[in-house]
């Protein structure tokens, strides 16, 4: 079965220092892997995403995912994290059929310490 | 504009009561969903509708039907409600016909407190 792993439930970072969330899966096939981010009331907007080709992808507000086969993982990165990235981070997988049905993981709550 | 809306944005009720969510893209998009996360914020899929046509459904209790009149709106009829029902629901669209490497836009969400 297809599931997606968030080893860190809270993290919690200085204004400026890299963050890494990490992201596990487990999938038949080569997955389509996504991050989204939650802000506090807020619906999930879309960080990046990975289907093919160059497996480091660059996303919105700075943010990357290099995604490595081997490791069955795909990792985010910030070099610089700002106070308005502390949010929910949720990394999901695609579907095994093509309905768009996308697997969550559970999420890491982000927070930034000034 | 808002381009995918939820009303309510919050929702409190007794148990065995019936109520509806409802949720409107202005996207243009084909394709709606429903998830539910739940207070260990696990979001998982519930249904999701392309042209008005089911091609999702999860294993939800048939307590709860989507409806979909047109393609721009995605309702939640939820029965007899359960307190187990308390959670944060997310309507969601995508442009669809592309399957998983369409993009999902979520609205804000509505947070339903059973009593």
């Amino acid at each position: 079965a297809q599931s997606v792993t968030q080893p860190d439930i809270h993290i919690t970072v200085s204004e400026g220092a890299s963050l890494e969330l990490r992201c596990n899966y487990s999938y038949g096939a080569t997955p389509y892997l996504f991050w989204y981010v939650q802000s506090p009331g807020q619906g999930l907007q879309l960080l990046l995403k990975y289907f093919s080709g160059d497996t480091l992808v660059q996303g919105i507000k700075g943010f990357e995912a290099e995604f490595k086969r081997s490791q069955s993982s795909f990792n985010l990165r910030k070099p610089s994290v700002h106070w308005s990235d502390a949010a929910e981070y949720f990394c999901a997988v695609g579907p095994a059929s093509n309905t768009g049905k996308l697997i969550f993981g559970q999420g890491t709550t982000l927070q930034v310490k000034p | 504009d808002t381009a995918v809306s939820q009303t309510p944005k919050y929702l409190v009720t007794q148990m065995g009561n019936d109520k509806s969510i409802k949720c409107e893209q202005n996207l243009g998009h084909d394709t709606m969903y429903w998830y539910k996360q739940d207070s260990k914020k696990f979001l998982k899929i519930m249904f999701s509708y392309n042209n008005k046509e089911l091609i999702i459904n999860e294993t939800v209790p048939n307590r709860f039907s989507p409806k979909s009149p047109d393609k721009a709106h995605l309702n939640l009829h939820i029965n007899s409600l359960e307190l187990g029902d308390s959670a944060v629901y997310f309507c969601a669209s995508s442009q669809g016909g592309q399957g998983a490497t369409d993009t999902q836009y979520f609205g804000p969400g509505t947070r339903l407190t059973v009593l």
